[in-house]
C-alpha cells in the first residue's frame, strides 16, 4: 500500500527563519516523491520532483530511503511562501498524496 | 483557453437534485482525474480515465458516476447527494499513467454544497 504522512497540519514560522516541512512515505517498492504547493486563490501546482533534484523558489527535498522521509527545506522564509503545502508519492497505480502543511510566513 | 477547467465553479444542490461537474483540458493529456478536498481529508482521489477507460475506482459511494466521452473531457455526475458530500472537487490531467511523470495538472476546482 502507499502512504504519505504529513504531521504538522500547521506550520508558522517567522520572515528570515528556516523552515522545514515534514513527510514521510510508505511504500513497498522504488518511490517517485514530489511536492504540491497551493497558494491561496490559486490552483494546486506542482513545486517540486526528487528525481530532478532541482531547487524551486528557493526549495529543496532530498530523498532519504533509509528514513523514507522527503522533507521539504527553505533556508530562509519568505512571506510569498505562505501557502498549503502537500507531499505526494506515485507508486506503480496512482499518485497519493498526504494530508497537507499548511505554512504561515509571519512577517 | 488553455490548461484545465471546471464549471461550475461553485454548485448548491439539495439531496434529491441531479446536476454534473464539468472538466476541460486542453493540454494534450490522456487521463484525466477527479480528487475531493475537504477538511477532513484534503485530497481523496476518486477516479481515474486513462485513454477514456476508468482505471481507478476509489471506494466512492455509486451517487458519483464519472464519465469520459473522451480525453478532453470528464464529467462527474451527482445524484442524492448527502450533506457530507459537501467540498471542493478538483479535476487533474495528465500523461498516460503508464508513463506518467507524476506531474498533474489541476483545474481549480468546483466548490460543491449539499443543503
Amino acid at each position: 500500500a502507499q502512504r504519505v504522512t504529513q504531521p504538522e497540519k500547521l506550520l508558522s514560522v517567522f520572515k528570515g527563519a528556516p523552515v522545514e516541512l515534514k513527510c514521510n512515505y510508505s511504500y513497498s517498492g522504488s518511490p517517485e516523491l514530489f511536492w504540491y504547493v497551493q497558494y491561496s486563490r490559486q490552483r494546486l501546482q506542482l513545486l517540486l520532483r526528487h528525481i530532478s533534484r532541482e531547487s524551486i523558489k528557493g526549495f529543496t527535498a532530498d530523498l532519504n530511503k533509509g528514513e523514507t522521509s522527503f522533507h521539504l527545506k527553505k533556508p530562509f522564509a519568505q512571506e510569498e511562501d505562505s501557502a498549503m503545502y502537500y507531499c505526494a508519492l506515485k507508486g506503480a497505480q496512482k499518485l497519493v498524496f498526504g494530508q497537507g502543511t499548511r505554512l504561515t510566513i509571519n512577517p | 483557453e488553455t490548461g484545465v477547467t471546471q464549471t461550475p465553479r461553485h454548485l448548491v444542490m439539495g439531496m434529491t437534485n441531479k446536476k454534473s461537474l464539468k472538466c476541460e483540458q486542453h493540454l494534450g493529456h490522456n487521463a484525466m482525474y477527479w480528487y475531493k478536498q475537504s477538511a477532513k481529508k484534503p485530497l481523496e482521489l476518486m477516479f481515474v480515465y486513462s485513454l477514456e477507460e476508468r482505471v481507478e475506482n476509489n471506494s466512492v459511494p455509486s451517487r458519483f458516476s464519472p464519465e469520459c466521452p473522451n480525453s478532453s473531457h470528464l464529467f462527474l455526475h451527482l445524484h442524492t447527494l448527502q450533506p457530507e458530500d459537501s467540498a471542493l472537487y478538483l479535476c487533474a490531467s495528465s500523461h498516460s499513467r503508464g508513463v506518467a511523470t507524476g506531474e498533474l495538472f489541476f483545474g481549480e476546482g468546483s466548490r460543491l454544497t449539499v443543503l
